[in-house]
């Protein structure tokens, strides 16, 4: 099991350009979590999805837009890039059962816009 | 919103030492993690602990859920022990909206 896989490992977007962080997870997780977390900080929750088909926001999640069509895969879009996004990014992934819905983390994206 | 509170902020320990970090939440929450940030940034699981107490090896963690508090034991400590420990909270019913703490950075010395 590779676990959570995020691509690419560093990134730098002039303002105003666009991408996509992706995100795979082949534990067959129903939760999956995109945070990110500026220097010196705690993680804010961006987005997070119950199962294919279904998102919901965060804390954070102004700027950004995610989707998610298959179980393994929960890519998160970000549409004119501005400074404030440098950031690094982590995915994470939970199995959704309400007993046990131990989330585990991506090796994280980090972000910088110039 | 739920509010967590890690102490203290920041942590210098000897080599050998003990030490206990403590989160706090402000509301009842259905699950609540403790993480290790390495000082490559990697996030190593340490506990899944809603409630109750838990060991692995040097270190331990015990909830109390009535009374909404945490508490990670670091036992002899050693300088791959240093980095960020991170407490995260998850409340809500049909999906859980995570809520980290700001963390409790630790420095061990040799």
């Amino acid at each position: 099991n590779a676990g959570v896989t995020q691509t690419p490992k560093f990134r730098i977007l002039k303002i105003g350009q666009s991408m996509t962080l992706q995100c795979t997870q082949d534990m067959n997780h129903n939760y999956m979590y995109w945070y990110r977390q500026d220097p010196g900080m705690g993680l804010k929750l961006i987005y997070y999805s119950v199962g294919a088909g279904i998102t919901d926001k965060g804390e954070v999640p102004n700027g950004y837009n995610v989707s998610r069509s298959t179980t393994e895969d929960f890519p998160l879009r970000l549409e004119l890039a501005a400074p404030s996004q440098t950031s690094v990014y982590f995915c994470a992934s939970a199995s959704g059962r309400s007993s046990y819905n131990e989330q585990f983390f991506g090796p994280g994206t980090r972000l910088t816009v110039l | 919103g739920i509010q967590v509170e890690q102490s203290p902020p920041d942590l210098i320990l000897q080599e050998g030492a003990n030490s206990t970090l403590r989160c706090n939440f402000s509301d009842s929450v259905n699950n609540l993690q403790w993480f290790h940030q390495n000082p490559w940034g990697q996030l190593i699981n340490l506990f899944y602990i809603p409630s109750g107490t838990k060991q692995n090896g040097r270190l331990s963690a015990t909830t109390v859920a009535t009374e909404r508090y945490s508490l990670l034991y670091i036992s002899s400590s050693q300088t791959t022990d240093s980095g960020v420990y991170f407490c995260a909270v998850e409340k809500g019913t049909g999906g859980f909206k995570t809520i980290f703490g700001a963390g409790t950075r630790l420095f061990v010395k040799a």
